[in-house]
């Protein structure tokens, strides 16, 4: 079945701990996005790719990097700079051009410990 | 003023009822607009995309007025299942979709 994998579904980040979100397509999207959600508020965007070996920052980068070395992978890293990590994240992906709709991982749960 | 704006609601109807959802957006450029549905503590998931003439899909319904620069959607004969978050998505320019913060609908019996 074609879709977008992320691992793991859940995530504890030490003090001072970079952590690393995976997220694989077999969709053959060229475009990847990262997303942050936090309880009762809407996603906001991290990073995103629109080709291999290219990523853009989104309109809340801080504290996040992120990788774009094969078109099927686009892994997130949390730095220990990113004071407040505790959300839900979400990896999406779609085809090129601005009409297409994205398409979502399930997600991983980051917390602190 | 936000990208993509929706009533937070709670909307809490009863399993029958038609509920409409407005959401404004201020790019007037934008050029592409959907609406997806998110259960509690899931991913979002594409519900429909918006065109221009309007469009439905069984018992959902979307419009889009360019002029005032608002999206619809409207469901009727609501079912349990239908309880979600409903967001409203446009296109922000390039690959990039600004997502509104959401719209609660709860359907009781």
């Amino acid at each position: 079945d074609g879709g977008i994998t992320q691992s793991p579904k859940y995530l504890f980040r030490k003090e001072g701990q970079n952590v690393t979100l995976s997220c694989e397509q077999n969709l053959n999207h060229d475009a990847m996005y990262w997303y942050r959600q936090d309880p009762g508020q809407g996603l906001r965007l991290i990073y995103y790719s629109q080709i291999v070996n290219d990523f853009q920052k989104g309109d809340i980068a801080e504290g996040y990097s992120v990788s774009r070395e094969k078109k099927e992978s686009f892994p997130l890293t949390v730095t220990s700079a990113q004071k407040n990590p505790t959300a839900f994240y979400l990896c999406a992906s779609s085809g090129q051009g601005g009409n297409q709709p994205q398409h979502f991982g399930d997600g991983t749960r980051l917390s602190i410990l | 003023r936000k990208e993509v704006e929706q009533d937070p609601g709670p909307f809490n109807v009863p399993e029958g009822a038609t509920v409409a959802f407005n959401c404004t957006y201020s790019n007037s450029a934008s050029q592409s607009f959907f609406w997806y549905r998110q259960d509690c503590r899931k991913e979002p998931k594409l519900l429909m995309s918006v065109y221009s003439s309007g469009n439905e899909d069984g018992r959902f319904t979307a419009q889009l007025n360019r002029a005032s620069q608002y999206i619809s959607l409207l469901i009727r004969d609501s079912k349990l299942s239908d309880s979600a978050t409903y967001l409203c998505v446009v296109n922000g320019g390039g690959n990039k979709l600004v997502f509104g913060a959401g719209t609660i609908l709860r359907v009781k019996s």
